[in-house]
């Protein structure tokens, strides 16, 4: 079985400050992770994935993600926050590449002027 | 190149009544996966469909059911609507080929169904 927890519902930042969103996932075998994001009455969108290699991973639109096998998480990260990244962000796990994913329920990321 | 595509985009219907939604993946795509999402949470894997077959299966009923054309697109059939099927249905293509995948799963736009 796999399973992912976004432990925070919410995530305030200002514009210009770094963020992080929070992910820790449980799965047998190696995990594939990944990070999407939802704007309103959209799908999903790709944001950055984990297969294999560097625990630091680089996305779209500035975002990474750091890969912590230990502590089995896959925190997003960006350096500097915009208003725009305001949205809905899940992260999904994996055994394979493109197989089952279990997303978890998402966190709502809000960024203000 | 055309994303993945949905239609409808909303549906409404009554409990008891039957419904098929359909996927059409992105260019070069043979894998297509379906998702619900209910309100105020993550998607959730109902099926995958690879070479018109049903590859892997979540945790729903057999009310739901699917299939896969030769040219990649797929549907989703929701037979005797609950109030509760009521959610937005989300394809997601892939490249799996006929090892470990090589792409990622792109989604697209999904489809709103209300059950009332």
């Amino acid at each position: 079985a796999q399973s992912v927890a976004q432990p925070e519902d919410q995530v305030n930042v200002a514009e210009g400050n770094p963020l992080t969103v929070k992910c820790t996932y449980s799965v047998s075998g190696n995990p594939y992770l990944f990070w999407y994001v939802q704007y309103p009455n959209r799908g999903l969108q790709f944001l950055l994935k984990y297969i294999t290699g560097d625990n630091l991973v680089k996305g779209s639109y500035g975002f990474e993600a750091e890969f912590n096998k230990s502590q089995t998480s896959f925190h997003l990260k960006k350096p500097s926050a915009l208003v725009s990244d305001s949205a809905l962000y899940f992260c999904a796990v994996s055994d394979t590449n493109a197989g089952k994913s279990t997303f978890g329920d998402g966190t709502t990321l809000t960024v203000k002027p | 190149d055309a994303g993945v595509t949905q239609s409808p985009t909303h549906l409404i219907k009554t409990r008891g009544q039957q419904v098929t939604l359909r996927c059409s993946p992105k260019s070069g795509h043979d894998t297509v996966s379906w998702y619900q999402q209910a309100l105020g949470q993550g998607p959730q894997f109902i099926f995958q469909y690879y070479e018109e077959e049903e590859r892997q299966r979540g945790n729903f009923p057999d009310r739901f059911s699917g299939h896969q054309f030769p040219n990649y697109s797929s549907e989703l059939n929701v037979n005797a609507l609950l109030l509760g099927d009521s959610a937005l249905y989300l394809c997601a293509s892939s490249l799996v080929g006929r090892g470990e995948g090589t792409d990622t799963q792109y989604f697209g736009p999904g489809t709103r169904l209300t059950v009332l």
